[in-house]
């Protein structure tokens, strides 16, 4: 089975923390992405990478960075934390599939709350 | 307009009743993915369909490519069916991204 991990549940940081957020899949997987999930806008895309050290915006990088030095690792990084990055953080990973969509598989998340 | 609709937003239903969750999409896809979210936060994903029909267990999910509409059937609904159930578009472009839907919340009373 797919195990995609985060590092952790639930965190609380105070705005301006440089706020890291860390995901590991065991499956030898390219893709990697991250979501963030808030009520009644579903998940929404941050980021993306399809191998190490490649990575694409998604529909909201802004305030957001990622690095991707291992293939297995994939890190969101909040510059400086504000309130409005409230929210729960999801990592998926996948398999590429010569371009197209294959099944994602999803981290437990990460609830992030910034005071 | 949001690319990717459900309906209902909230379904409460009783134990053993035919459930249906709809989703529209309105751009051109290469595969539709319906997925399950359960209270604490972990997805899993439950079917990848880009035509026709797939089964798994009770669960059963349609598509009509055409008319740019999904649907998510339970058959025998139980307790532990209760979740979140997500719909995602990839487009035809050939890239991996998702479009999700805002989700179907599900509760089944005993």
């Amino acid at each position: 089975d797919v195990k995609v991990t985060q590092s952790s549940r639930y965190l609380v940081k105070r705005t301006g923390e440089k706020v890291f957020l860390e995901c590991v899949q065991d499956m030898d997987h390219e893709n990697m992405f991250w979501y963030r999930q808030d009520p009644g806008l579903g998940l929404r895309l941050i980021y993306f990478s399809y191998d190490v050290k490649m990575k694409e915006k998604g529909d909201i990088p802004e305030g957001y960075s990622v690095s991707r030095e291992k293939k297995e690792r994939f890190s969101l990084i909040l510059e400086s934390a504000s309130t409005n990055q409230t929210s729960m953080y999801l990592c998926a990973s996948s398999l590429p599939r010569q371009g197209r969509t294959d099944t994602q598989y999803f981290g437990p998340g990460t609830r992030l709350t910034v005071l | 307009k949001n690319e990717v609709e459900q309906s209902p937003q909230n379904l409460t239903a009783q134990e053993g009743e035919f459930i249906t969750i709809n989703c529209s999409y309105s751009v051109g896809i290469s595969a539709l993915h319906w997925l399950q979210q359960h209270p604490g936060g972990g997805i899993v994903s439950l079917f990848m369909l880009s035509s026709g029909k797939k089964k798994h267990g009770r669960l059963i999910a349609t598509i009509n490519i055409q008319e740019k509409h999904s649907s998510l059937h339970i058959t025998a609904s139980h307790p532990r069916d209760s979740a979140v159930y997500i719909c995602a578009v990839a487009s035809n472009f050939g890239n991996e991204k998702l479009t999700f839907g805002t989700g179907t919340r599900l509760t089944i009373i005993p």
